[in-house]
């Protein structure tokens, strides 16, 4: 079974740009989740969608959204980027939370490195 | 909130057993994870704690004690391969969804 896919791997933009970024879970799996990584506070939850709906969303600005579609590929959008906003950003899946563990395990994509200049 | 505590960096040689320890303050989760992530790479899935005990899986263990707000990995027989960044991880009951929660990341260096 092919792993989570993100896109692109490497993108670099200027301040007050705008992103986004895109996820294709592991088949079957239903539930997608974004994170960022940054060296100075580490893995941050930012959002999470299951069957199209946002379900769980981090502490960050209105900036930062998402959507999922129905074959749960997933997209997050940042608008007006700031110096900041530079980071790993990482996204994973799974199959099926509601169910409990293991089905609520996640698998990380090889995330995209955004660098704001 | 949640919260968890990891050592930042751990250094062992090869061969060699070594463990690390993850401390917690929530209010209720499910289980514990383990994740490793090589520099520039993705967290890849160690393991998984639902209950209190041990789990192995190879020449890693993971260990849960929920009385203790405390766990650990145990990575065994260590090789080169093994110097990564290894993270505990847990999601959380309250909130619903599936938001994890990391630790703050241990850096382990296995050398000669």
């Amino acid at each position: 079974k092919a792993g989570v896919t993100q896109t692109p791997r490497y993108l670099i933009k200027t301040r007050g740009q705008q992103v986004t970024l895109s996820c294709s879970p592991i088949s079957g799996h239903r539930s997608v989740s974004w994170y960022q990584q940054t060296p100075g506070q580490g893995l941050q939850f930012l959002f999470e969608y299951f069957s199209e709906t946002q379900r769980n969303k981090g502490n960050f600005p209105g900036r930062f959204s998402g959507r999922q579609f129905s074959n749960s590929r997933s997209e997050m959008n940042v608008s007006t980027l700031e110096l900041g906003d530079s980071a790993l950003y990482l996204c994973a899946s799974s199959l099926d939370p509601s169910r409990g563990p293991p089905t609520d395990t996640q698998y990380f994509g090889p995330g995209t490195r955004l660098t704001v200049l | 909130g949640q919260s968890l505590e990891q050592p930042s960096e751990v250094t062992a040689v090869e061969g060699a057993i070594v463990q690390i320890n993850c401390t917690y303050q929530t209010s209720g989760f499910y289980g514990l994870s383990w994740y490793q992530q090589h520099d520039g790479g993705a967290p890849t899935f160690l393991s998984y704690n639902a209950l209190d005990g041990l789990e192995e899986t190879g020449r890693f263990s993971s260990f849960l004690s929920r009385s203790d707000s405390y766990g650990y990995l145990l990575l065994q027989e260590l090789q080169m391969k093994d110097s990564a960044s290894y993270f505990c991880a847990v999601r959380g009951i309250t909130g619903g969804g599936n938001k994890l929660t990391f630790g703050t990341g241990t850096q382990l260096k296995v050398e000669l």
